[in-house]
């Protein structure tokens, strides 16, 4: 069981708005290290979508937004498209296990 | 172009050792820390091993520590996991990683390669 916490899975109509959290902890995101944030379409890898916290990397639509406020991050995507159905998941480091942390993933539908 | 190739993952029958290798190019191998992460088939993401950039520091998840050896080497620009007492909880495709960083703690994943799959079945 992951210690950073993810709904199994999230819906939006195209167009609308959607929120995804990821809680983690102290000994995580919740005080010195950061939350980072992967988009896998079923069938591929992993591709970087948000680091260190808010920040997009070159080439991810800015529909794409992060925040985190103490030990709960939220990943946001506006504009909803077909093509955002996916799964997303949180990254930290954790201090206490001395170890990477994947949160549990969230599937995204789009309705 | 970062390339980062997997290979020799194979069923394997529990219990037995296997170690997968990944070949990595296009970019300095030499500079950046790189993982092993891991995805069962249909379920999420599991980070097993990260390796600094001159193997001085490495981190192991409790789930393969002591079972799992990750190792490098430089003038091959290659990466290894040894993996011995496999277990059918061990079956999933095995990812090589590239961390932004040299060192591997506390930072972020740039790089996936196509992943190899290693199934422990008898």
């Amino acid at each position: 069981q992951s210690v950073l916490t993810q709904p199994p899975s999230v819906s939006g109509a195209p167009g609308q708005r959607v929120t995804i959290s990821c809680t983690g902890s102290s000994s995580n995101f919740g005080a010195v290290y950061d939350v980072h944030w992967y988009q896998q379409f079923p069938g591929t890898t992993p591709k970087l979508l948000i680091f260190g916290n808010t920040i997009r990397p070159s080439g991810v639509s800015d529909r794409f937004s992060a925040s985190k406020s103490g030990a709960l991050a939220s990943l946001a995507i506006t504009g909803l498209q077909a093509e955002d159905e996916a799964d997303y998941y949180c990254q930290s480091y954790d201090s206490s296990l001395n170890g990477v942390l994947f949160g549990g993933g969230t599937r995204l539908t789009v309705l | 172009e970062v390339q980062l190739v997997e290979s020799g993952g194979a069923l394997v029958q529990p219990g037995r050792s296997l170690r997968v290798s990944c070949a990595a190019s296009g970019f300095t191998f030499d500079d950046h820390a790189m993982h092993w992460v891991r995805q069962a088939p249909g379920k999420g993401l599991e980070w097993v091993s990260g390796l600094s950039w001159n193997s001085g520091s490495v981190g192991y998840a409790a789930s393969v520590k002591g079972r799992f050896t990750i190792s490098r080497d430089n003038a091959k620009n290659s990466l290894y996991l040894q993996m011995n007492s496999l277990r059918a909880e061990d079956t999933a495709f095995y990812y090589c990683v590239k961390d932004i960083a040299s060192s591997w703690a506390g930072n972020w994943f740039d790089s996936w390669g196509q992943g190899t799959l290693v199934t422990v079945s008898s």
